[in-house]
């Protein structure tokens, strides 16, 4: 039901390597988001895109980027990964409209070294 | 800082009882109420969403929202071993964005 592919599935990083993680979904839905999820943490949102061409930040957006050039696609970018983002990273969608249900995707395990 | 606050856990109960999982939020704009269930290992999955006060009921799965005293809670009835796992409460706020709270994991004993 999801409809939307993350890739890697997980990835072991060196320290200061740039890493960009692969979303990409098929519903061809508006909204799109970044989330990582951290023991005793929780899961807090990194970046969105309400619509193609848009971005926005979210609670810890520091050391990542995003992009939205077309509906499908939304990769995130950690420019020089730190040992603090190490975590889980799940990207979701929903049709962006207020009230409407958000769909995760499987996850990108990130270990950084 | 808009928080969504759920009881610590873990919580653990027969199978076969009630299971019942408790949300309090802290924006009175918010709009939309949601439980995802997480298994181990796996991503979240949508079980209920709330968006009026009162009563939600889904199979097994009973959602109650309370806007005055800013709480959303799930009842599972008849919990089964299948049930455990982590719940996630999620809250949408006037800015259309989810919060999550950090999760209670229910275990079901057979």
């Amino acid at each position: 039901i999801a409809g939307i592919t993350q890739a890697p599935t997980s990835q072991i990083l060196a320290a200061g390597r740039r890493m960009t993680l692969r979303c990409t979904q098929d519903m061809r839905h508006n909204a799109m988001y970044w989330y990582r999820q951290d023991l005793g943490l929780g899961l807090r949102l990194i970046h969105y895109s309400n619509t193609a061409g848009t971005t926005g930040k979210g609670e810890v957006p520091d050391g990542y980027s995003v992009s939205r050039a077309n509906t499908d696609d939304f990769p995130l970018t950690l420019a020089s990964a730190v040992p603090s983002q190490t975590s889980v990273y799940f990207c979701a969608r929903d049709r962006g409209t207020a009230g409407n249900t958000i769909y995760f995707g499987e996850g990108s395990w990130l270990t950084v070294v | 800082q808009k928080e969504v606050e759920q009881n610590s856990g873990p919580l653990s109960v027969p199978e076969g009882a009630i299971a019942s999982l408790n949300c309090t939020y802290s924006d009175r704009g918010s709009q939309s109420f949601f439980w995802y269930r997480q298994y181990s290992g796996k991503s979240p999955e949508l079980i209920m969403f709330i968006y009026s006060n009162g009563d939600k009921e889904d199979g097994r799965f009973t959602a109650q929202l309370n806007k005055a005293s800013q709480y959303v809670s799930l009842l599972i009835r008849d919990s089964q071993p299948s049930d455990s796992a982590t719940y996630l409460c999620a809250v949408t706020g006037a800015n259309s964005k989810l919060t999550f709270g950090k999760g209670i994991t229910l275990s079901v004993r057979p």
